[in-house]
């Protein structure tokens, strides 16, 4: 069936350097994807999205990539800070869907100080 | 602002004995709302979504059900919880017309 999933399931960095979190989809038909971070024990916070109509977008120390030629999507975090340390998921519009998100299974990032 | 609560915020049952936890949304009015399940170091499962007042769909088959008696209140029930539904029960929230979700704090459901 369609599915969202990781390519790694755990990352571990060094403060301060860049952190790259990926994720492939497979649902051609998606047009929404969002990334969350999860830190322990709490709810799944939103960091950044971005719609099939573009292939970058920016916030603070984030970025998010997307391939639609390959179906797949990256977050991109800079100088990454001990606070980062959380598991990242990325979603999608379930094809296309204005109701529901399809979920990855995460990546735990650790950052070491 | 909106916000969303969630409780209580865990929780020890034994098998047999039912179940309610309690999701409420401030700040918004007819959101989409939506229980999911996470078990340990795994990703979330879809339970349940509405769209409306007494509008339940449901995802996957199970001893769960949902209710929505208030626009912004989401209820999310047993009658005999199973040891498999062990696990971080999470609610959120959209406004209709856009996709990004909002968690709540989630509920840890331990089921001895």
């Amino acid at each position: 069936g369609e599915s969202v999933g990781l390519h790694l399931p755990t990352l571990s960095v060094q403060e301060g350097d860049n952190s790259i979190i990926n994720c492939a989809y497979s649902n051609s038909a998606s047009d929404y994807f969002i990334w969350y971070k999860q830190e322990s024990g709490k709810g799944p916070q939103f960091i950044i999205d971005i719609r099939s109509n573009m292939d970058k977008r920016q916030g603070q120390r984030v970025t998010v990539l997307l391939n639609k030629t390959v179906k797949h999507l990256s977050l991109q975090i800079a100088a990454t800070q001990p606070g980062d340390s959380a598991v990242y998921f990325c979603a999608e519009n379930s094809g296309g869907s204005n109701y529901k998100l399809t979920f990855g299974k995460g990546t735990l990032l650790t950052v070491n100080p | 602002s909106q916000t969303i609560h969630q409780w209580p915020a865990t929780l020890v049952q034994p098998v047999g004995s039912p179940l309610s936890l309690e999701c409420t949304v401030e700040g918004t009015s007819n959101p989409n709302l939506y229980w999911y399940r996470q078990a340990a170091g795994r990703g979330l499962q879809l339970l349940f979504y509405s769209v409306g007042i007494g509008q339940i769909s449901s995802e996957v088959p199970q001893n769960l059900s949902a209710s929505r008696p208030q626009d912004r209140q989401f209820i999310l029930s047993s009658k005999k919880l199973l040891l498999s539904d062990s696990g971080f029960y999470l609610c959120a929230w959209k406004q209709g017309a856009l996709y990004e979700q909002y968690f709540g704090p989630g509920t840890r459901l331990t089921v001895t």
